[in-house]
């Protein structure tokens, strides 16, 4: 069936490391992917943004890319900091449904100092 | 994000009860979505609203309702509490026209005894 999946639900990285969270997604027909960041306590923050005629997007040390031959997703964050532990969630926009949202079932990642 | 508020924060109620979860946002959106989270699970759409007079069931809709009585206004009701409804309840807003990133509120943690 159609989802939006993760790789690995949990990833520990030393403080300075470069972080990299996968998502799959299995619809062809999904034209907007978003990333976004659950610190504990709150609620999903944006972090950034791509569409499907993109590869890749950069922003604040943080890059996505899209590999639309295979249906994946990443979220790379550079030079990773305790402040950057938080629950990352993929979305995607399935075009069919304009402006609803079907997210994954996130990663927990863990930066130590 | 501040900009959509939800209250109230935390609740306890007992089975059989009706509650109700506001949310209020300034962002000047015209799309506000419910949905609920729990543990290890990410977010499943409740309902959605495009619109004041548009009121769509989301994923999981059944033993909720939903009132949108202004742009800005869009409440959530448990109709008779059950204790599989204990969740996370978070409201969303998006802007029409192209833009499809949703940007959240801090969340409200319903506990049903």
């Amino acid at each position: 069936g159609e989802n939006v999946g993760l790789h690995l639900p949990t990833l520990s990285v030393q403080e300075g490391d470069n972080s990299i969270i996968n998502c799959a997604y299995s619809n062809s027909a999904s034209d907007y992917f978003i990333w976004y960041k659950q610190e504990s306590g709150k609620g999903p923050q944006f972090i950034i943004d791509i569409r499907s005629n993109m590869d890749k997007r950069q922003g604040q040390r943080v890059t996505v890319l899209l590999n639309k031959t295979v249906k994946h997703l990443s979220l790379q964050i550079a030079a990773t900091q305790p402040g950057d532990s938080a629950v990352y969630f993929c979305a995607e926009d399935k075009g069919t449904s304009y402006g609803k949202l079907t997210f994954g079932q996130g990663t927990i990642l863990t930066v130590h100092p | 994000d501040a900009d959509v508020t939800q209250t109230p924060r935390n609740r306890i109620t007992k089975t059989g009860k009706r509650i109700m979860l506001e949310c209020s946002q300034t962002k000047g959106h015209d799309r506000m979505y419910w949905y609920r989270q729990d543990p290890g699970l990410g977010l499943r759409l409740i309902y959605y609203s495009f619109d004041v007079k548009d009121i769509n069931k989301g994923e999981i809709s059944d033993g909720y309702s939903v009132s949108r009585q202004a742009q800005a206004k869009f409440s959530l009701s448990l109709e008779s509490a059950i204790p599989n409804q204990t969740a996370l309840y978070f409201c969303a807003t998006s802007k029409w026209g192209g833009e499809e990133t949703q940007y959240f509120g801090p969340g409200t943690r319903l506990l049903v005894l």
